[in-house]
Formats: structure tokens, sequence, C-alpha cells
């Protein structure tokens, strides 16, 4: 079963609006973090935000923050004032277990487009 | 600040040779994590090391073998490859038993003609 979802294949958006990327994830684990990742088409992959699944508050960093619906296993990126340089392949994924030397798992990324 | 380093960044190989890629983690980063990523797709986790010991094994052929070196950096040492080892392999480190976040090293594009 997938275990991070990432049901927008590609989304175009105005520069200046702000943007939601959606993340659902699968986990019977109490303890898990979830994290976003930028990589634009020159390949890097650059770590933008992260979650905690006992964090009580919304994670914010800059103009990104993280739609954070436990109930609902929802992680969703949200870019304010979006720019050109945002354009890029946006990852979701899942840490299981909130300690130790656990693999990331990834969704299949969102690609997107900020047109002028 | 400092980030993960690989090297090389490009890597062009032929059919049944073999390829030995590096990484090296942000200092006091003790763990070192490796993924594949094929064309199109998203990054698929290989193996990892935490203290320099393999802490966990995905999804890497027999072909391939990994080490963490006392310095903690790491070799992923590929042989007989094959042309769907082409892909961009990428680093990340992290300090182990933390919530802080992987960071990825720019990646390694392997190409296999």
């Amino acid at each position: 079963a997938q275990k991070i979802t990432q049901t927008q294949p590609g989304m175009f958006v105005q520069e200046k609006e702000a943007v939601t990327l959606d993340c659902t994830y699968d986990t019977s684990d109490p303890s898990y973090g979830l994290f976003w990742y930028k990589q634009p088409s020159s390949g890097e992959m650059i770590f933008l935000i992260y979650q905690g699944s006992y964090d009580q508050q919304n994670a914010t960093e800059g103009r990104y923050s993280l739609n954070f619906q436990k109930a609902r296993k929802s992680a969703n990126l949200v870019i304010s004032a979006s720019q050109l340089g945002d354009s890029a392949m946006y990852f979701c994924a899942m840490r299981e277990g909130l300690l130790g030397a656990q693999k990331l798992v990834f969704g299949q990324g969102t690609r997107l487009t900020i047109n002028p | 600040a400092a980030g993960v380093i690989q090297s090389p960044r490009h890597l062009i190989k032929e059919k049944r040779e073999t390829a030995t890629l590096k990484c090296y983690p942000i200092p006091r980063h003790d763990t070192v994590y490796w993924y594949q990523q094929g064309p199109g797709q998203d990054p698929q986790f290989l193996i990892s090391f935490y203290e320099k010991m393999q802490s966990d094994k995905g999804s890497i052929p027999d072909r391939f073998s990994a080490q963490q070196f006392s310095d903690y950096h790491s070799e992923l040492n590929m042989s007989s490859l094959e042309l769907g080892d082409s892909a961009l392999y990428f680093c990340a480190s992290s300090v182990g038993y933390s919530n802080q976040p992987q960071h990825f090293g720019d990646g390694t594009r392997l190409s296999i003609l």
C-alpha cells in the first residue's frame, strides 16, 4: 500500500498567488515525521519543512507552512506569495518512528509551475 | 553552512563496468543514507549506516555494496552495471536518533551506455 500519496501530478499557479500542495499518508506508527523537499530541474533535493506527529502547532519556515491534519492523515504544504523560483518538483516524505536512522518514504511528487 | 558532498557529480560507464560513488556527510552527522532516483520517479531508499554500522537495507541489488568509514564518509560500490542502473544517486546525512531532517547532497548522475 502506498504510504505517501500526492494526488496532484502538476500544478500551475500565477506568480504571487498562494499555492497548496496536497499530501496524505498512511501509517500505524504513532510516532512519525513528515517532510517536504523541493527538487529544481538541476536535480538537487532541498529540505523545506518538517512536522513531527506529536507537534502541537503547524510548522512554518518563511513562506512555507505545513497544514497538518492528523485525523485526516494529511500534511499539505502551503507556499505563500509564490515566486518564479518556486517552479520545481515537490516531494512529501515520511519517516516512521521519530528517532533513529529510519529511511524516508517519498510520494510521487507534484511538479509546480509558477507563471509570470 | 557545510552541506553533504557527493562525488563525482556525473559518471558515465558502460555495461558490466564498476562504479564507486562517494559521500561526505555534514560535520557531526553520524548517519548516512543512500537513495536511487530513476528518471521521472521518486527517490527509493537503498541502504543506511549509523555510526559506521549498517542500519537498514532497502531495495539494493546484490551487485551493490556500501560502507561507512571511520571519518563517517560513505562509499557506494556498484558492479556489473546494467542499463537500468542509470539514475540519480543521492546521499543524505542526519544526526541519528534525533528528530532532525535528512539533508541531501546534490547527487551523482550515473549514465550507463
